[in-house]
């Protein structure tokens, strides 16, 4: 079956403008995760939905970073006067259910870049 | 707060040869670890996970780690490499109970034919 997916697969932006990055689950995922990965670091938490709600989303950045989900499915994270340390892997996961014991599937991640 | 440290930003091994790739976490109350891997240019695969029960843990691939709480380790080890073993792998932990998982910095994994 599918994977999941996410779009672009690369965006270059401007400083200050407005970014949509989406993510589309593995069909019948309940849960979905949002992390960003700078250049040499490991993925860093963002935001938890469970269905259509954030359950966690401690790891938001500042008030810029913004993520919905509206039907349980699909995500959009939404990036507000983007600066440049904006730039990064944008990487999604969905598993089956929470709790953690639920292995997560990645997708191959956007890779956004702030000029 | 968790973290997770992997101390070998890099590591050549020769194939065929044995490897362990090194973690540490931080936290002491009950804790979920996860290796995962990444090759070239794709998405992160889970290879294993430590959620409670035996401390050695068998995952894909050829690859186990053993969950240490003295020591606070999660070490990946592979008795033999291959030349597609080359990636880079995350050790990732997570509180139980909380959903947040930590990442490592990673390891980056060459295979040395």
């Amino acid at each position: 079956g599918a994977g999941v997916s996410q779009t672009p697969s690369n965006k270059v932006t401007e400083k200050g403008k407005y970014v949509e990055l989406r993510c589309d689950p593995i069909s019948g995922h309940t849960a979905l995760y949002w992390y960003r990965q700078s250049l040499g670091q490991g993925p860093e938490f963002l935001i938890y939905f469970q269905g259509t709600g954030a359950a966690d989303d401690s790891g938001l950045p500042n008030d810029r970073f913004f993520a919905v989900r509206p039907e349980g499915s699909v995500s959009t994270l939404k990036i507000q006067r983007t600066e440049r340390g904006d730039s990064a892997v944008y990487l999604c996961a969905s598993s089956p259910g929470g709790p953690l014991e639920e292995t997560q599937y990645f997708g191959p991640g956007t890779r956004l870049l702030v000029l | 707060a968790q973290s997770v440290t992997q101390l070998d930003s890099q590591v050549p091994v020769f194939e065929e040869a044995p490897v362990e790739l090194r973690c540490n976490y931080s936290s002491s109350v009950s804790v979920y670890l996860f290796w995962y891997v990444q090759y070239p240019n794709q998405g992160l695969q889970l290879l294993l996970k430590y959620l409670s029960g035996s401390t050695l843990v068998k995952g894909i691939n050829g690859f186990e780690a053993e969950f240490n709480k003295s020591q606070t380790s999660f070490h990946l080890r592979k008795p033999s490499v291959h030349i597609s073993d080359t990636a880079e792998y995350f050790c990732a932990a997570a509180n139980f109970g909380n959903e947040k998982l930590t990442f490592g910095t990673g390891t980056r994994l060459t295979i040395i034919p």
